[in-house]
């Protein structure tokens, strides 16, 4: 069965810090990946999409980047985090059309 | 996809039946319809899926009219443990490739 794995689950990073949050996919080949941020009492604001290696369509202009290494493994990263980056980080794959399958999240606190 | 829209909040109490209607005018031939469920500080979770008429499971019933410009999720007896957010999504079901943008959904809050 598919599985998907997204680590760490909280993370406090100070200002101006990097940051890398990875997320992998167990059991499907070539899935459509999805990065996601979650603000409190917010909905979910789409980040970055991928249907492919090397494949990212980026929704929103931000510091934020994301990366496709291999098949199965969607990153995201930045360079020097700000506050307004604090949020609920969820990464998905995109099964049968519209059913997505989210991971556990990651709570991001920039201090 | 299609734009969707819901209501933002909707209150109601243990054992009553809550019905959650999306509108979705610009929705496609080949678009299918997908309701989502999300609790605090977890990621959203598939519960229903229909092209039309009615689609019923173990959680929750999904009713498309003829024109499939609207859909309604209809959640029987609901408890405490059903408060959370709703999200209704409208897309193709094949190929995947949908771009899956959520909007804010529709808070339902189970009271006693």
């Amino acid at each position: 069965s598919q599985t998907i794995h997204q680590w760490p689950a909280t993370l406090v990073q100070p200002v101006g810090s990097p940051l890398s949050l990875e997320c992998t996919v167990e059991g499907t080949s070539n899935p459509n990946l999805y990065w996601y941020r979650q603000a409190a009492g917010r909905g979910l604001q789409l980040l970055f999409y991928s249907v492919g290696i090397g494949q990212i369509s980026s929704e929103v202009p931000q510091n934020l980047s994301a990366s496709r290494p291999q098949d199965r493994q969607f990153i995201l990263s930045s360079k020097k985090l700000l506050l307004s980056d604090s949020g609920f980080y969820l990464c998905a794959w995109e099964g049968l059309g519209t059913e997505a399958f989210f991971g556990q999240g990651t709570r991001l606190t920039v201090v | 996809l299609a734009k969707t829209t819901q209501p933002i909040s909707m209150d109601s109490y243990e054992g009553q039946e809550v019905n959650i209607t999306c509108s979705h005018n610009n929705i496609a031939t080949n678009d299918y319809i997908t309701w989502y469920q999300q609790f605090p500080s977890q990621g959203p979770r598939f519960i229903i899926q229909g092209y039309k008429t009615k689609v019923t499971n173990e959680v929750a019933s999904l009713f498309i009219p003829a024109d499939r410009k609207s859909s309604t999720l209809s959640l029987p007896r609901v408890s405490l443990s059903d408060t959370a957010v709703y999200y209704c999504l409208v897309g193709k079901i094949t190929g995947g490739g949908n771009k899956l943008t959520f909007g804010t959904g529709t808070q339902l809050k189970v009271e006693l």
